[in-house]
């Protein structure tokens, strides 16, 4: 089954203490992305991978890594998280025609 | 991008048909139609695409004008699980570029 998966699902930390949210999918697609959701904000994308070893900020990178090491995975970082970082995050990656795959979600809370 | 204009909710009834409105009037000829929904507490889904036709899958079929300047989704028989907001996105095709996601349409079923 085609599949997009994120780790950990929900997160709350303190700030300053550094994470990890890892993104992997089954699908061989080479671009994948990350996107944050706030109320009133909608979906709005934070990096992006076109390959492995290339990457590119979106809309809103302040305060975030990310690393394309190898093509399944795409791991959000957060080297110092902040509260204005508490968000819904996802994962995308991007087929055919421009279709996008989503995955659950990471609720992240940062105290 | 050129930009996409819904109405921000509408009410229908259980197991009968949602037609769920989109303007695009500033759609260029390579612009893919892209709808997705986003169920409460999920990513965003894909539900259907097309370019100048009229389409149809499993979940939906889509509707696009001859001026390509709307498009209608319509599910032909509503049930409570397709309560959701309904995205209607412009998709220019390759590139960098995320997806550009407004504020949609939060669909109410009532049963």
């Amino acid at each position: 089954e085609a599949q997009v998966t994120q780790n950990p699902r929900y997160l709350i930390t303190v700030t300053g203490k550094k994470l990890t949210v890892t993104c992997s999918q089954n699908m061989n697609h080479e671009y994948m992305s990350w996107y944050r959701q706030d109320p009133g904000l909608g979906l709005r994308q934070i990096y992006y991978s076109m390959n492995v070893e290339v990457t590119d900020k979106g809309d809103v990178p302040e305060g975030y890594k990310v690393s394309r090491k190898e093509k399944r995975n795409f791991p959000l970082i957060l080297e110092s998280p902040s509260p204005n970082q508490t968000s819904l995050y996802f994962c995308a990656t991007r087929g055919s025609y421009g279709t996008q795959y989503f995955g659950p979600g990471t609720r992240l809370t940062v105290l | 991008d050129a930009k996409t204009t819904q109405p921000n909710s509408m009410e229908s009834n259980e197991e009968e048909p949602v037609h769920l409105p989109c303007n695009h009037s500033t759609i260029s000829g390579t612009d893919y139609i892209h709808w997705y929904r986003q169920l409460p507490s999920q990513g965003p889904e894909y539900v259907i695409h097309g370019l100048t036709s009229n389409v149809n899958n499993r979940m939906a079929s889509l509707a696009i004008a001859e001026d390509r300047k709307s498009s209608t989704l319509i599910l032909h028989r509503a049930t409570l699980r397709d309560a959701a907001v309904y995205y209607c996105i412009l998709y220019s095709g390759g590139g960098a570029d995320g997806l550009t996601f407004g504020k949609g349409t939060h669909l109410i079923i009532q049963p």
